[in-house]
């Protein structure tokens, strides 16, 4: 069966600082791959998505970036962490075709301060 | 206007209650529907797919009203582990399948 993983699962870090959240995917081979936030009190905003390594698309403009060095490996990052950073990340994948939904990693919380 | 919009309750309802969310979308080309399930702190869960022709799973009933773009989800006899927020979630073919999600309604089911 596949499994999704995400670490760390908390973070903490200062403004202006760098940032890289990993998600692995298991069981499965060339999985479309997501990035989320969602905001405290506030629904789910897709961030990066990807159809296969080495392609991202981004869904809107920020200061975060996301690779997909490997095929189940999908890397979220920031050069310089701002307040509005902060947040619930959470990781994604679905199988490529088809009418399958999509399945969440566990998610990382990040606060930034 | 919001793409999928849903009350945002909370509701809240005495254990063995029928409780029913309703959501509305505004593609007309969205092709699949889902119900997820996310509780406080953690991520969303898959809780059903709904089909044009309804379906059920144990106390669980998912609607699609295509012609009103509408998706409802009811719930019989609540239990007090159904106290969550659901997330009314639709899909378009093309470009990576991506869900567009609404901001959830809170259900809490009390003794």
């Amino acid at each position: 069966s596949q499994t999704i993983h995400q670490w760390p699962a908390t973070l903490v870090q200062p403004v202006g600082s760098p940032l890289s959240l990993e998600c692995t995917v298991e069981g499965t081979s060339n999985p479309n791959l997501y990035w989320y936030r969602q905001a405290a009190g506030r629904g789910l905003q897709l961030l990066f998505y990807s159809v296969g390594i080495g392609q991202i698309s981004s869904e809107v403009p920020q200061n975060l970036s996301a690779s997909r060095p490997q095929d189940r490996q999908f890397i979220l990052s920031s050069k310089k962490l701002l307040l509005s950073d902060s947040g619930f990340y959470l990781c994604a994948w679905r199988l490529a075709g088809g009418r399958e939904t999509q399945y969440f990693g566990p998610g990382t919380r990040l606060l930034v301060l | 206007r919001k793409e999928v919009e849903q009350d945002p309750g909370p509701f809240n309802v005495p254990e063995g209650a029928t409780v029913a969310f309703n959501c509305t979308y505004s593609n007309s080309a969205s092709q699949s529907f889902f119900w997820y399930r996310q509780d406080c702190r953690k991520e969303p869960k898959l809780l059903m797919s709904v089909y044009s022709s309804g379906n059920e799973d144990g106390r669980f009933t998912a609607q699609l009203n295509r012609a009103s773009q509408y998706i409802s989800l009811l719930i019989r006899d609540s239990k007090l582990s159904d106290s969550a927020t659901y997330l009314c979630v639709v899909t378009h073919t093309g470009g990576g399948n991506k869900l567009t999600f609404g901001t959830g309604t809170q259900l809490k089911v009390e003794l």
